[in-house]
């Protein structure tokens, strides 16, 4: 069965370095998004990406955001600065023409 | 945008009770998503609902979108151990906005 793939599973940075995450989507998937999850709340929408640019962001999604599909098949979140409250669980999901959404297992982030 | 409450918060049944969560959206439901989440892993797809009255099942659990759509309710037969975890519902397509979950317990 078909998956959304996520690496690093967990990525421990300091305080102002770049992260790049990385999202393998549903290959035949036209809709792909980054939600995160800071331990203990709820599942947050960050962005949502559509035939090669933004479709939706949410406030969460700064200037220190910005996602890109370098390729037929990579779907990345970069965080330029990070933050110590940037310490999260970032999932990417994708979602086909049936509307099914589904979510890769995410990425620990983890900032120090 | 939507604002999603799930009921109760957590919940603890003894194996083979049945149970129901519920998810009241402050706005009509336009699809309305069922995920199952272990803590620190990622969300499962359990299913989708789009149409008011709509009803789904899934192996032993079943989910329905009220008439009058603003309310779903995710109702599991027979509870096993495997059943455990925290039922999230998700709504405002396409870019969903979820509840605070569910946190199941199942006592064996």
């Amino acid at each position: 069965e078909p998956e959304v793939t996520q690496t690093p599973s967990h990525q421990v940075t300091q305080m102002g370095q770049e992260v790049i995450l990385r999202c393998v989507p549903i290959s035949n998937h036209l809709y792909f998004y980054w939600y995160r999850q800071i331990l203990g709340q709820k599942v947050e929408f960050l962005v949502s990406f559509y035939n090669n640019e933004i479709s939706e962001k949410s406030e969460i999604f700064d200037d220190q955001f910005s996602v890109e599909r370098p390729d037929g098949s990579n779907f990345t979140l970069k965080i330029r600065s990070t933050k110590l409250e940037d310490s999260a669980m970032y999932f990417c999901a994708s979602m086909g023409a049936g509307y099914e959404q589904y979510f890769g297992p995410g990425t620990r982030l983890t900032v120090t | 945008s939507q604002e999603l409450e799930q009921s109760p918060q957590s919940l603890i049944v003894q194996e083979g009770k049945n149970l129901t969560i519920n998810c009241t959206s402050s706005k009509t439901l336009y699809g309305l998503y069922w995920y199952k989440q272990k803590y620190g892993e990622g969300l499962i797809f359990l299913m989708m609902l789009q149409k008011g009255g709509e009803e789904k099942s899934h192996e032993k659990i079943t989910a329905k979108l009220d008439e009058k759509k603003q309310q779903s309710s995710l109702h599991i037969t027979a509870s096993q151990p495997s059943h455990a975890g925290i039922y999230l519902c998700g709504a405002d397509l396409p870019s969903l906005r979820f509840g605070a979950g569910t946190r199941l317990t199942v006592k064996p």
